[in-house]
This record gives structure tokens, sequence and C-alpha cells, in this order.
């Protein structure tokens, strides 16, 4: 079945440094998205990706659509202290017959930024 | 502006206990509900959704349950924990199945003692 394979699974950076996080599947998505979860919470939506292509930025975060369609990318420039926590990738699912399904998950990149 | 409630924050419940956990969503009507598990702060696991009242979809075979009486209202139950449900649970919603993003609560810390 379809997988998302994030990477890496945690990084320990200095804060202003810029951070770069992926995740990859075998698989086309027709959708990407990035959640941000902090410890103890639930997970927050982040980034909205919908096109082949396409690069969108909220803040200091930028997200890539890979043109393959079956990657994308996060960057959070100079980072600060508040950006630790889990970061997700999620596609809807496509099933055999074409149609979406539900969302699935990447394992998520732990950071943590030393001050 | 639509709003995910989630309770109670943390559980701690003995083996062979029910469980109750209650999700409820405002500010929009008819949403698309789910329940996640989430074990050791990775990997989100689909256990449940429904695309309306009484409609509930199950993703994986478990201990668990899950209802939903009213539109807004979601509810995760147990009629007997197991060791292996602790875990933390988190209730999410969208506007339509598959196609938009997810919006989760804040989630419920589960231990079975």
């Amino acid at each position: 079945g379809q997988q998302l394979n994030q990477s890496p699974q945690s990084m320990f950076i200095q804060e202003g440094e810029d951070v770069s996080m992926n995740c990859t599947s075998s698989s086309i998505f027709n959708t990407w998205l990035w959640y941000k979860q902090d410890p103890g919470e639930g997970p927050v939506l982040l980034i909205a990706l919908y096109k082949a292509g396409e690069l969108t930025s909220n803040g200091r975060l930028t997200a890539q659509f890979g043109i393959t369609r079956k990657d994308s990318f996060l960057n959070i420039s100079a980072s600060i202290p508040s950006d630790v926590g889990i970061y997700f990738c999620a596609g809807p699912f496509i099933n055999y017959g074409g149609s979406q399904g539900n969302l699935i998950f990447g394992k998520g990149t732990k950071l943590s930024v030393k001050p | 502006s639509q709003t995910i409630h989630q309770w109670p924050a943390t559980l701690v419940q003995p083996v062979g206990s029910p469980l109750s956990l209650e999700c409820t969503v405002e500010g929009t009507s008819n949403p698309n509900l789910y329940w996640y598990r989430q074990a050791a702060g990775r990997g989100l696991q689909l256990l449940f959704y429904s695309v309306g009242i009484g409609q509930i979809s199950s993703e994986v075979p478990q201990n668990l349950s899950a209802s939903r009486p009213q539109d807004r209202q979601f509810i995760l139950s147990s009629k007997k924990l197991l060791l292996s449900d602790s875990g933390f649970y988190l209730c999410a919603w969208s506007v339509y199945h598959s196609i938009s993003p997810l919006h989760f609560g804040n989630g419920t810390r589960l231990t079975v003692t």
C-alpha cells in the first residue's frame, strides 16, 4: 500500500539555523499536507499543497509539492525555540480505482532547537 | 469559526474497565469525523471515520468502537480496556472526506494500568 517516508527522523539544530525536511512516496499524491505537533497537543495544519510544482509560504515556513507528485519538502528559515515539535507530512491515499481515500501520515520529523 | 473539543485531556483507567471519550465540533454542519491513535509520540493510526450520523467505518480490527449519535458528536468506546489500548487519542474533522485537510482536537492521553 501507499506509504509516506519522512526524513530525517530527528534533527538537533541551533537557534537561527535553517531547517529542511522532506517526504517521499513510491506512489503519486494529489495533495500534500504539512502538520506540526507540539508536545501533548494535536497536530496543527501548517501548509496545504494541491498542485504539482506549487510553492507555498506561511511566515518562515515554505513547502513545495514535488513536480513528480511523489515528494514534498518543508523548509523553516531562521529557526526559533518555539519551532520545536514533530512535523508530519500527510496525503490522501489513492486507491486502485483512482479515487482518494483517507489521509495517510508520515512517521514525523522531530525537531529540537538549542537556544 | 469552527472549533473541536475533546475530553477528557488525560485519563487513567484499570484493565477491564469501560471507556468513553467524547469529541464535539462547533461552527460547521455535517463534518466528517475521525478518531486516530498515536503511540509513543509518533505515527498517527486511523481508527474510525464517519461521514454522517450513524455511519461508522472501521480501519483496523481492535478492542474499540465508535458511535456518532449526533451530527457533530463522535464517541470512542470500549467495554473492557486492555493494556495495549494506552496511547494518545486524537479526534479530527474535515469538510470533505479525503479531499480537505483534517483539523485535530487536543487529544486525550489514556493510560491503562
